[in-house]
């Protein structure tokens, strides 16, 4: 199985700033990299694709890039409905494993 | 519009066998490229995927779970079923399941999700 390995398991920023999450996985997953944000009590809701492809109905300020087997999530100025939990999953190769996950709390 | 919801006992008992029903719409599990995956999470844990059928009846599974899973679907229905033996505590968690397109390798519509605990 593919393992991924994101970090920070949690992170405190605050309204306004940059904010970066990454995901590695333990071999090549081309670009087969997504990238989720989960609020408590709900389901999971897709944010970027395929590394960088933002999800239809998505703010821009969210997005993704790649650098071999890392990927990053960056939210460009954080609003107060962005604290959450975001997961990175790949979708490579079954089974489509997810990362651990990052908790984004307000400082 | 895309939906899905899943169905199935909120409670079962060590050693039964826990079957969950995903019933779909706004699209067709016969179509090229459209998939459906079910996903669980322990409660205050990360989320585990744990099998995916595909339109053509292709049908993966989580390897440290494929001994106890099986994925079927019911198309004329829209449905989307998951079995899984031997249900133990530690099975207790939320499951969801969601559509997957080979469009986007993404999941881009789930459920609300169902609570199974398992005592």
């Amino acid at each position: 199985d593919i393992q991924m390995t994101q970090s920070p398991s949690s992170l405190s920023a605050s309204v306004g700033d940059r904010v970066t999450i990454t995901c590695r996985a333990s071999q090549s997953i081309n670009s087969y990299l997504n990238w989720f944000q989960q609020k408590p009590g709900k389901a999971p809701e897709l944010l970027i694709y395929t590394a960088s492809s933002l999800q239809s109905g998505v703010p821009s300020r969210f997005s993704g890039s790649k650098s071999g087997t890392d990927f990053t999530l960056t939210i460009s100025s954080l609003q107060l409905e962005d604290f959450a939990t975001y997961y990175c999953q790949q979708s490579y190769s079954t089974p489509h494993t997810f990362g651990q996950g990052t908790k984004l709390e307000i400082k | 519009q895309v939906t899905l919801r899943e169905s199935g006992p909120a409670l079962v008992k060590p050693t039964q066998t826990l079957t969950l029903t995903c019933t779909f719409s706004g699209f067709s599990l016969s179509t090229s490229g459209m998939c459906v995956s079910w996903i669980r999470q322990p409660p205050g844990k990360a989320l585990e995927w744990l099998a995916r059928i595909d339109w053509d009846d292709d049908k993966y599974y989580s390897t440290s779970l494929k001994t106890r899973l099986t994925i079927s679907k019911d198309t004329s229905k829209n449905q989307v079923v998951l079995t899984m033996t031997n249900m133990d505590p530690v099975d207790t968690a939320t499951y969801y399941c969601a559509r997957l397109t080979t469009a986007l390798m993404g999941l881009d519509y789930w459920g609300q999700g169902t609570p199974v605990t398992v005592s």
